[in-house]
């Protein structure tokens, strides 16, 4: 089946430690984006790539990194400058319409 | 993109039309109207979209109304499943999903 995937669904860090969230599309898509999804928050864009090794800042990128060697994954590291980590992180990827989302990973710093 | 306005929270009873209202006055000529729905720690998912006329999927209808100040999404007969946090979002079609701004949506509670 065609679809988006997130790993892990679960993610626990200690403070200080970087983290790499996973996020793998088969739906042949260009663009992708990551967003993060706080209590009582609309979704956040913090990074998107409309292709292969291009990829821009969104709204809140600071403390965050992604790469996009590959049309397929687009994988999002949590970096110790990240103030405030803990939050529902969400991938989505599109195709000129409708984004398609993974089911996000739910990371936790303590 | 234009901001949208919705209900924070609406109810339903279970096999009643559910009817989630959005208003977006400012959109333009040639946006779109997207409803996405997030059931509650997962992901949002694609409901519907449309640009003047009414659709229909298997899912639900979309009302845009003539001036297309305003929407209509009808889930037209509500179960439990349905409950979910419901996002109107206004968009170019052509364009990509960077722009899109994402409020709190309407909080749908179908009761038994």
């Amino acid at each position: 089946d065609g679809g988006i995937t997130q790993s892990p669904k679960y993610l626990f860090r200690k403070e200080g430690q970087n983290v790499t969230l996973s996020c793998e599309q088969n739906l042949n898509h260009d663009a992708m984006y990551w967003y993060r999804q706080d209590p009582g928050q609309g979704l956040r864009l913090i990074y998107y790539s409309q292709i292969v090794n291009d990829f821009q800042k969104g709204d809140i990128a600071e403390g965050y990194s992604v790469s996009r060697e590959k049309k397929e994954s687009f994988p999002l590291t949590v970096t110790s400058a990240q103030k405030n980590p803990t939050a529902f992180y969400l991938c989505a990827s599109s195709q000129f319409t409708e984004a398609f989302f993974g089911q996000g990973t739910r990371l936790t710093v303590v | 993109d234009a901001k949208t306005t919705q209900p924070t929270s609406m109810d339903c009873a279970e096999g009643r039309a559910a009817n989630l209202p959005c208003n977006h006055s400012t959109i333009s000529g040639n946006e779109y109207v997207y409803w996405y729905r997030q059931i509650h720690s997962q992901g949002p998912q694609y409901i519907i979209h449309g640009l003047k006329n009414n659709e229909t999927n298997e899912m639900a209808s979309l009302i845009i109304t003539e001036d297309r100040k305003s929407s209509t999404l009808i889930l037209p007969h509500a179960t439990l499943r349905d409950t979910a946090v419901y996002y109107c979002i206004v968009r170019f079609n052509a364009g990509n999903n960077r722009k899109l701004i994402w409020g709190l949506g309407t909080s749908l509670a179908v009761n038994p």
